[in-house]
């Protein structure tokens, strides 16, 4: 069964601080991730998508990729009220193209 | 760019009735459009995957014959919720995918969703 794990949260942080999200994934082969916002009531959005090891930083975001250890994250620096959402680490199911998603983590940034 | 639009964004139905939800790739072809059901505080749940000009593959569990889906061109995909019942009420999500098979044309790109309510 492959799998992509996540905590589910709820993640407090205080605004301004930075927020850190984790993803692992199970099926060494996978070779596409990404991360979308959700939240709530709303359609998952697109935030970033990663491919190679290492950072990639996009904005306030970065997500980082460590495929030897299995696992993807998401960094939100300077975090905002407005960046309390629902966050989901996707990945492609090698061979079909379809995500499989992580439970999603709930971010709340306090004021 | 990467714009996927749907509709309509929500509908009231009575039991019985068929419904219909139509996903738009607006800027992009889409060779793989997917469909997914969401229920309140639960993750998405992936119902089928239709490529443009073939039948839909559908998940385990997927009345095939109660969710119909049609792909038929690379910029619309349609979900037909036939004989429904108060159980389907969920909120419907679609993506599209352009999926050439080269990185970063495998990325999804979501619909605002259709918040389907079934009396």
């Amino acid at each position: 069964q492959k799998e992509v794990e996540q905590n589910s949260g709820p993640l407090s942080v205080p605004e301004g601080a930075i927020a850190s999200l984790n993803c692992t994934y199970s099926d060494r082969g996978s070779q596409s991730f990404f991360w979308y916002r959700q939240y709530s009531g709303k359609s998952p959005e697109l935030i970033m998508s990663i491919y190679s090891n290492g950072d990639k930083e996009d904005g306030r975001f970065t997500a980082q990729l460590n495929k030897a250890s299995q696992y993807v994250s998401l960094l939100i620096r300077d975090s905002q009220p407005s960046d309390s959402a629902t966050y989901l680490c996707a990945v492609i199911e090698v061979g079909t193209y379809k995500y499989i998603f992580g439970t999603g983590t709930r971010l709340k940034v306090l004021a | 760019g990467a714009v996927v639009s749907q509709h309509p964004s929500w509908v009231i139905c009575k039991s019985g009735t068929s419904v219909k939800i139509e996903c738009r790739s607006l800027d992009f072809q889409a060779t793989t459009m997917f469909w997914y059901r969401q229920f309140p505080k639960q993750s998405l749940m992936l119902m089928a995957t239709s490529n443009e000009g073939s039948k839909a593959t559908y998940e385990q569990g997927v009345e095939k014959d109660k969710f119909l889906i049609n792909h038929a061109s690379l910029t619309l995909s349609t979900l037909t919720v036939t004989s429904a019942h108060p159980e389907d009420s969920s909120f419907y999500i679609c993506s599209a995918s352009p999926r050439q098979g080269a990185r970063g044309t495998d990325t999804q790109y979501f619909g605002p969703g259709t918040r389907l309510t079934v009396l």
